[in-house]
């Protein structure tokens, strides 16, 4: 079974208008971690939000927050006020496990390429 | 903030040869090196990881003898390619954690290269 899901392929936003980016994961184990990269057309990941799974608030960062639904297992990222320079392929990743000792892989979804248009 | 330095950003290569990438971590110690190979318009895939000092683990079906990968300080990992072949060609990126016990550069714990993209010709 796929541990992160992105059923988007591709994404189309007007500038200045929000836009959500769907993501649900599959674990058991009760400790893990959610990432959100953007990856622009030079290949450089680019670290944007990351929420915990203990964490009671939502994780905001600027323009980006993460909207998590534990239960239903999603962790959509929502950006507002959309910017041409927001234009590029977006991953959602898990990292399973606490981060005590070596570190844990992430996994990565299949990507959103998000175009926004002027 | 923490920087990871990966070589080269660009690299062709003859079929048959050996090409080395290196991921150098700037400011900080690098006790865990995750190494990722990306297809066009694909997810990153794991390829292996590597602790300094130990010998890496690879994702099943990822070839050991092929990929050869050196973690011998905490500041600098590398990722041999050897005897190239076109099929190998792709976007290889490095992402350096330093555990917990070295705090979290990044704020996520993960310091991503920029990737290198190998043509085999």
């Amino acid at each position: 079974a796929q541990k992160i899901t992105q059923t988007q392929p591709g994404m189309f936003v007007q500038e200045k208008e929000a836009v959500t980016l769907d993501c649900t994961y599959d674990t058991s184990d009760p400790s893990y971690g959610l990432f959100w990269y953007k990856q622009p057309s030079s290949g450089e990941m680019i670290f944007l939000i990351y929420q915990g799974s203990y964490d009671q608030q939502n994780a905001t960062e600027g323009r980006y927050s993460l909207n998590f639904q534990k239960a239903r297992k999603s962790a959509n990222l929502v950006i507002s006020a959309s910017q041409l320079g927001d234009s590029a392929m977006y991953f959602c990743a898990m990292r399973e496990g606490t981060s005590s000792g070596s570190a844990r892989q992430l996994t990565f979804g299949s990507g959103t390429q998000l175009t926004v248009l002027p | 903030g923490a920087v990871v330095s990966q070589h080269p950003s660009r690299v062709i290569c003859k079929s048959g040869t050996s090409v080395k990438i290196e991921c150098r971590s700037l400011d900080f110690q690098a006790t865990t090196m995750f190494w990722y190979r990306q297809f066009p318009k694909q997810s990153l895939m794991l390829m292996a990881t590597s602790n300094e000092g130990s010998k890496a683990t690879y994702e099943q079906g990822v070839e050991k003898d092929k990929f050869l990968i050196n973690h011998a300080s905490l500041t600098l990992s590398t990722l041999t390619v050897t005897s190239a072949h076109p099929e190998d060609s792709s976007f290889y990126i490095c992402s350096a954690s330093p555990g917990l016990e070295g705090g979290h550069p990044s704020g996520d714990g993960y310091t991503f290269g920029s990737g290198t993209r190998l043509t085999v010709v």
